[in-house]
């Protein structure tokens, strides 16, 4: 079983409709969990950062760590075409420095 | 926010040639740094960690003769792919973590796309 899982779509909505994206991880000693979003061609940027199980929001973006059920999502609220990108988890343990990627969901919002 | 500036962003080369790609942290110090490869509908693949001042971590898998990484400042690492197959074509990306903080978060350079012919 790989660390991470993340189904890769693609996915494809409609503008404004609620985007979930979602990762299931298997080593418990994970506690810290990222979102980056990659355009096409680009590196990836750090969209969300958290720590503690529960929901951390910042605009139209929420992420959710269920640790008990080693589960965590980006819920993205009225998409827009510029959302369009792919979308990747990340997770590292405490004390150490590697990231260990989802291979990350590719995500179309059509106009 | 931080910054990180990776060049060259794309390249193309001949077979047997050595290619050099630099990250730089342009407003923050970083000792720490990390290399990465990613493949068509991949993940990021994690190459190696560079530690300024010290050798290179490499990733189990990842040839550290073939792959060159040298750290010689807080503020720049260089990955030199040396004598390039077309098979090592592929996006290369570089992330730092700022010395003083340990949280986990990086910022990443916009990634080198290597075209080996």
């Amino acid at each position: 079983q790989k660390e991470v899982e993340q189904d890769p779509g693609p996915l494809s909505v409609p503008e404004g409709a609620i985007v979930s994206l979602n990762c299931t991880y298997s080593n418990s000693a994970f506690q810290y969990f990222m979102w980056y979003r990659q355009y096409s061609r680009k590196g990836p940027e750090l969209l969300m950062y958290t720590y503690s199980s529960g929901n951390k929001e910042d605009g139209r973006f929420t992420a959710q760590v269920d640790k008990s059920s080693k589960y965590i999502s980006l819920f993205i609220r009225d998409s827009q075409p510029s959302d369009s990108a792919t979308y990747l988890c990340a997770m590292q343990q405490g004390g150490s420095e590697k990231l260990v990627f989802g291979k990350g969901t590719k995500l179309t919002v059509n106009p | 926010g931080a910054v990180v500036s990776q060049h060259p962003s794309w390249v193309i080369c001949k077979s047997g040639t050595s290619v050099k790609i630099e990250c730089r942290s342009l407003d923050f110090q970083a000792t720490t740094m990390f290399w990465y490869r990613q493949f068509p509908k991949q993940s990021l693949m994690l190459m190696a960690t560079s530690n300024e001042g010290s050798k290179a971590t490499y990733e189990q898998g990842v040839e550290k003769d073939k792959f060159l990484i040298n750290h010689a400042s807080l503020t720049l690492s260089t990955l030199t792919v040396t004598s390039a197959h077309p098979e090592d074509s592929s996006f290369y990306i570089c992330s730092a973590e700022l010395t003083d903080r340990n949280t986990g978060e990086l910022f990443f350079g916009e990634g080198s796309r290597l075209t080996v012919l």
